[in-house]
């Protein structure tokens, strides 16, 4: 099977715009979950969603957004980015009720 | 809230020998689940052992195997025969059962461990 796949791999934006990620999971897998991973802060959770319903959100603003569709695939939108957003992207897919999250390689989002 | 704690920010072994990393986590949860998750160069997150906290036998997965302690709170990677490729950095993580029926399926990791394996 191929595993998860995340486009684009490496971004680079400006102060106040907006960025959508995309993340595409293992096939049959319905879970998909965001996390990002910044040298200060290290892996937070984002959120999750499954058959395209956000089950579970993480401590951050609402600038960051996401979505679903109904094969799966997932995007996750930030809006008025700061540099502070600078970070690695990861997404990750699961076939509950197994818990294991297999991960996507990453989006590396500069923010200039 | 859980939280997870890798005391050990790097550590160095020599090619072929063995050797073991730290965790620990807080939880007031009696069902979760344990993980190590190994980072190398590349970014890539790679699971690399999985160990459910109702099951008293530790998991083993080839050359890794863990450590699991329920009442301690401890959950320690040994890896044997380290090689080179093992060069990485390594996360504990933790999920409580509940995430896995789907209320909430979330990762709570830990902030690390880079491991060097030299010649």
């Amino acid at each position: 099977k191929a595993g998860v796949t995340q486009t684009p791999r490496y971004l680079i934006k400006t102060r106040g715009q907006q960025v959508t990620l995309s993340c595409s999971p293992i096939s049959g897998h319905r879970s998909v979950s965001w996390y990002q991973q910044t040298p200060g802060q290290g892996l937070q959770f984002l959120f999750e969603y499954f058959s395209e319903t956000q089950r579970n959100k993480g401590n951050f603003p609402g600038r960051f957004s996401g979505r679903q569709f109904s094969n799966s695939r997932s995007e996750m939108n930030v809006s008025t980015l700061e540099l502070g957003d600078s970070a690695l992207y990861l997404c990750a897919s699961s076939l509950p009720p197994r818990p294991e999250q297999y991960f996507g390689p990453g989006t590396r989002l500069t923010v200039t | 809230a859980q939280t997870v704690t890798q005391s050990q920010p790097e550590m160095s072994v020599q090619e072929a020998e063995t050797v073991t990393l730290s965790c620990t986590y807080d939880t007031s949860e009696n069902n979760y689940y344990l993980f190590w998750y190994k980072q190398p160069p590349s970014r890539q997150m790679i699971l690399v052992i999985r160990q459910e906290a109702y099951k008293q036998q530790n998991a083993t997965e080839n050359r890794f195997s863990v450590n699991f302690q329920k009442a301690a709170k401890s959950f320690s990677l040994k890896i044997s025969d380290s090689q080179l490729g093992d060069t990485a950095m390594y996360f504990c993580a933790f999920m409580t059962s509940a995430g896995v029926t789907g209320t909430a399926s979330k990762l709570t990791f830990g902030t690390g461990t880079r491991l060097q394996v030299t010649l």
